[in-house]
């Protein structure tokens, strides 16, 4: 039973779609996480959730809009699409978002936009 | 600035050698570190986390040690085997409540 589950894993797009990507975790975590892993496989956080809260946005295009519908659940919705926003996005959790705590890792999205 | 290098970016060797992948970060002010591997296609699996105040941990054939003076971590993999291959992460989480990864050691062990 995975533990934080994304889809789609490939979502293959054109230049100037909107496109969402949803993320789920049955861990009862109270905090979840984006991160984008870009072609030089450097990964960096784009936003936290706690408990439905904003709780990190990191300098990221307000074209990218998470919504966060109870705790379990943290989709990433993309507006206007661009080249550069091709990547590989991970969903994550942690029990409360506390520093240092333990993050569990969905198995990513390769988003590619042409 | 909060940064962590990962040394080599690359790595490939015969199978049952034991090898060491280096991490080094540039502040530290940290809460702990964490090793993670990635298959291709695939999430990240967490391997070992050091707390600031640990020196190493173990797990199975890993050893992860954390020397926060030096700003440095190293992942020992002993008798490695196929199987090993994958992308080994290292990640500091910072007292600013920041997780920063490292860019990775590509490692590829052949029978």
């Amino acid at each position: 039973d995975t533990a934080v589950s994304q889809t789609p894993k490939y979502l293959v797009t054109q230049m100037g779609n909107d496109k969402s990507i949803k993320c789920e975790q049955n861990l009862g975590h109270d905090t979840m996480y984006w991160y984008k892993q870009d072609s030089k496989k450097f990964l960096k956080i784009m936003f936290s959730y706690n408990n439905k809260e904003l709780i990190i946005n990191e300098t990221v295009p307000n074209r990218f809009s998470p919504k966060s519908p109870d705790k379990a659940h943290l989709n990433l919705h993309i507006n206007s699409l661009e080249l550069g926003d091709s990547a590989v996005y991970f969903c994550a959790s942690s029990i409360r978002g506390g520093a240092g705590e333990k993050l569990f890792f969905g198995s990513g999205t390769q988003l590619s936009v042409l | 600035k909060q940064e962590v290098t990962q040394i080599p970016a690359a790595l490939s060797v015969p199978e049952g050698e034991n090898l060491v992948l280096n991490c080094s970060f540039t502040d530290s002010a940290i809460y702990n570190l964490q090793w993670f591997r990635q298959d291709p296609g695939k999430g990240l699996t967490s391997l070992l986390l050091i707390q600031s105040s640990q020196r190493e941990q173990t797990s199975g054939r890993l050893n992860a040690s954390l020397d926060k003076s030096s700003g440095r971590s190293t992942l020992y993999i002993a008798a490695s085997q196929p199987g090993d291959s994958a992308t080994y992460l290292c990640a500091v989480f910072y007292n600013t409540d920041k997780l920063i990864f490292g860019t990775g050691t590509r490692l590829q062990v052949f029978p």
